[in-house]
């Protein structure tokens, strides 16, 4: 009964690469939320995803982030074009439904822009 | 938007003693959590409170959330090095994603 699993777990890119970071849920979940959390602060909401839906992404910036959730496989966080101030853990966790009983999160993905 | 803010930011205690740390909101939350989360791992749900006035121990931690749920503190007894972490709090609005705190950094000292 594996919990919310990410990878990788340390992620070096150079300035103007691409990141793409992986999640794949708790099973039997079919909801997935990306949060980033910088140094010394707490996270931060990205998105929310469904199974082949956006649910909302009010919390992606608007450029050169995008999320994926498809019917198979895990869901994808991708950075384009990644630049210093992306460097950050990123978050994912999952529930089994729209829950407001909290989260499973995974390790997390420590992404670093050199 | 909706802000959450914890007390104290930092606090460093010698193992056996009490400590509470805060969480404070001016808005209304249909519930409540305390994540505590541990270097290069993610935030482990520690509990959920959704009724005002509720509380919940586990072991010996003791959760309360304020009778207008716009607040919440957590109450450790006894600590232990193993209770050192960083210990958020979140909070969902009727369906809206959670909004964490900034957390508190509790070292526990043997």
């Amino acid at each position: 009964n594996a919990g919310v699993m990410q990878n990788p777990r340390h992620l070096v890119r150079r300035r103007g690469q691409e990141a793409r970071l992986r999640c794949s849920p708790m099973k039997g979940h079919s909801h997935v939320y990306w949060y980033r959390q910088l140094p010394e602060e707490g996270l931060k909401f990205m998105v929310y995803l469904q199974k082949e839906n956006i649910i909302d992404e009010s919390g992606m910036p608007k450029e050169r982030f995008s999320a994926e959730f498809p019917k198979e496989g895990p869901s994808i966080l991708r950075i384009q074009q990644v630049v210093r101030g992306d460097s950050a853990a990123y978050f994912c966790a999952s529930s089994q439904v729209r829950s407001d009983y909290g989260y499973t999160f995974g390790s997390g993905t420590r992404l670093t822009v050199v | 938007t909706q802000l959450l803010e914890q007390s104290p930011q930092f606090l460093s205690i010698q193992e056996g003693e009490n400590l509470t740390v805060y969480c404070n909101s001016s808005s209304v939350f249909s519930s409540l959590q305390w994540y505590r989360q541990e270097p290069g791992e993610g935030p482990v749900l520690l509990v959920t409170v959704v009724t005002g006035g509720e509380v919940k121990k586990l072991k010996r931690l003791t959760f309360q959330f304020g009778d207008a749920r716009k607040d919440s503190s957590l109450h450790i007894t006894a600590a232990q090095p193993g209770d050192t972490g960083l210990y958020l709090c979140a909070g969902e609005n009727y369906g809206q994603n959670f909004v964490f705190g900034p957390g508190t950094r509790l070292s526990v000292l043997p």
